[in-house]
């Protein structure tokens, strides 16, 4: 069973260099949200998105974009890298708005240098 | 603004004994909050989800609770073992849609 699949793991960029993270889940959720997580801050919402063709911000959007065409799949966009977006990502997808079990995938760890 | 603090942020512990980590958050208007497990280098779990109209949840050695009107959830962690081990994270459902997380506290248990 895949789950929520994130690729890459690993990423180092330039400021100023763009890049795209996948995400990918294969259980038909509805619900589809990125996360960073930076070290004593806990997990922050990025964008989430409630169903394909309908996405929203959450607490820290500033600098990445989003786009939901397929239930499948919820790409992360970097436009611009910068340092200050160094950090852990994380997708994460549940089944409905009352479903609440939320599955993450294993993460991206994104250096900008 | 809704915010969700866990309390220490690291707890070290002898194998086989029960604990209890905390978890507080500022606006008792939740919907839900869930407990989850993160190992090192992976990514989260949810372990216990207590709905809004639930006082607690139990899943094997583990129990969670919450009071609503204190703002306070805790998690009971009963003959602790070495497995266990790993970093637990709170988050509170605030809105239909906005999910937030606590900064967790890294357990370790020593054999």
């Amino acid at each position: 069973n895949a789950g929520v699949t994130q690729t890459p793991k690993f990423q180092v960029l330039k400021t100023g260099q763009s890049m795209t993270l996948q995400c990918a889940q294969d259980m038909n959720h509805e619900y589809m949200s990125w996360y960073r997580q930076d070290p004593g801050m806990g997990l922050r919402l990025i964008h989430y998105s409630v169903g394909a063709g309908i996405t929203d911000q959450g607490e820290v959007p500033n600098g990445y974009n989003v786009s939901r065409s397929t239930t499948e799949d919820f790409p992360l966009r970097l436009l611009s890298a910068a340092p200050s977006q160094t950090s852990v990502y994380f997708c994460a997808s549940r089944q409905s708005a009352t479903n609440e079990k939320l599955f993450f995938g294993s993460g991206t760890q994104l250096s900008v240098l | 603004k809704q915010e969700v603090t866990q309390i220490p942020a690291a707890l070290s512990v002898p194998e086989g004994e029960n604990l209890v980590l905390n978890c507080s958050f500022t606006d008792s208007a939740i919907y839900n909050l869930q407990w989850f497990r993160q190992d090192h280098g992976k990514g989260l779990t949810s372990l216990l989800l207590i709905q809004s109209s639930q006082r607690e949840q139990t899943s094997g050695r583990l129990n969670a609770s919450l009071d609503k009107s204190s703002g306070r959830s805790t998690l009971y962690i009963a003959a602790s073992q070495p497995g266990d081990s790993a970093t637990y994270l709170c988050a509170v459902r605030s809105s239909a849609s906005k999910i937030i997380f606590g900064s967790g506290t890294r357990l370790s248990i020593r054999p």
